[in-house]
């Protein structure tokens, strides 16, 4: 059975760099590892998305191992606007999603 | 703004009401997936629709069931509510399998 864990809370501060690993486990070998960030009371809003190896885009970076069994999103020098719930994604054998609980990142001044 | 439209915005009903919330996905996007989120949880998949067809059942209770419309639009109707039922409703749209999903603002429905 397919299933993706995540950290329940992370706290950092203003300017530093934070990494949020996801670890999963079954999941399908050819399909997209996806992040999604979302405020409170708001729709989650995409991220990232990467097959292997890495990907960077103008906010984030995406880490996937060789073995796709974990990923890791990067938020470099964060601010407090970046406090929000992270979700990794990913798709089973039977393209079913696969969401993770969700990581609640608090930035502190 | 996502593109995805979600109406109503908030709803509040009775327990053994019937409701039905509506989505527009973004122009061109044939896939609508269905969220629930309860309170200070984790998003919990219903159901997707890829072009009018059921793609993939998630956690969908037997009192919910959703179609897509020719215009690509999609309901999600929901009946027999009780107060657990009481969550934010997301619909998301993408244009095919394993494009990255845009999600509207959702639908806070409130069972009383």
């Amino acid at each position: 059975l397919a299933k993706t864990t995540q950290p329940i809370s992370m706290d950092s501060y203003e300017g530093q760099e934070v990494n949020i690993t996801c670890s999963h486990n079954n999941i399908a070998t050819n399909d997209y590892i996806t992040w999604y960030q979302q405020f409170p009371s708001q729709g989650p809003r995409f991220i990232i998305q990467g097959y292997k190896t890495k990907v960077t885009n103008e906010v984030a970076s995406l880490f996937i191992p060789a073995d796709r069994k974990s990923s890791t999103l990067s938020l470099p020098r964060v601010s407090l606007s970046d406090t929000a719930v992270y979700y990794c994604l990913a798709v089973d054998s039977n393209y079913q999603l696969i969401w993770g609980a969700g990581t609640k990142l608090i930035i502190k001044p | 703004d996502s593109g995805v439209t979600q109406t109503p915005k908030h709803l509040i009903t009775a327990t053994g009401q019937r409701v039905t919330l509506r989505c527009s996905p973004r122009s061109g996007d044939l896939s609508v997936y269905w969220y629930q989120q309860s309170l200070d949880q984790g998003l919990q998949f219903l159901i997707q629709y890829y072009n009018g067809e059921e793609r993939a059942k998630g956690n969908i209770l037997e009192r919910f069931s959703a179609q897509q419309f020719p215009d690509l639009h999609s309901e999600l109707n929901l009946s027999s509510l009780e107060l657990g039922d009481s969550a934010l409703y997301f619909c998301a749209s993408s244009g095919s399998q394993g494009m990255v999903a845009f999600f509207g603002q959702g639908t806070r429905l409130t069972v009383v």
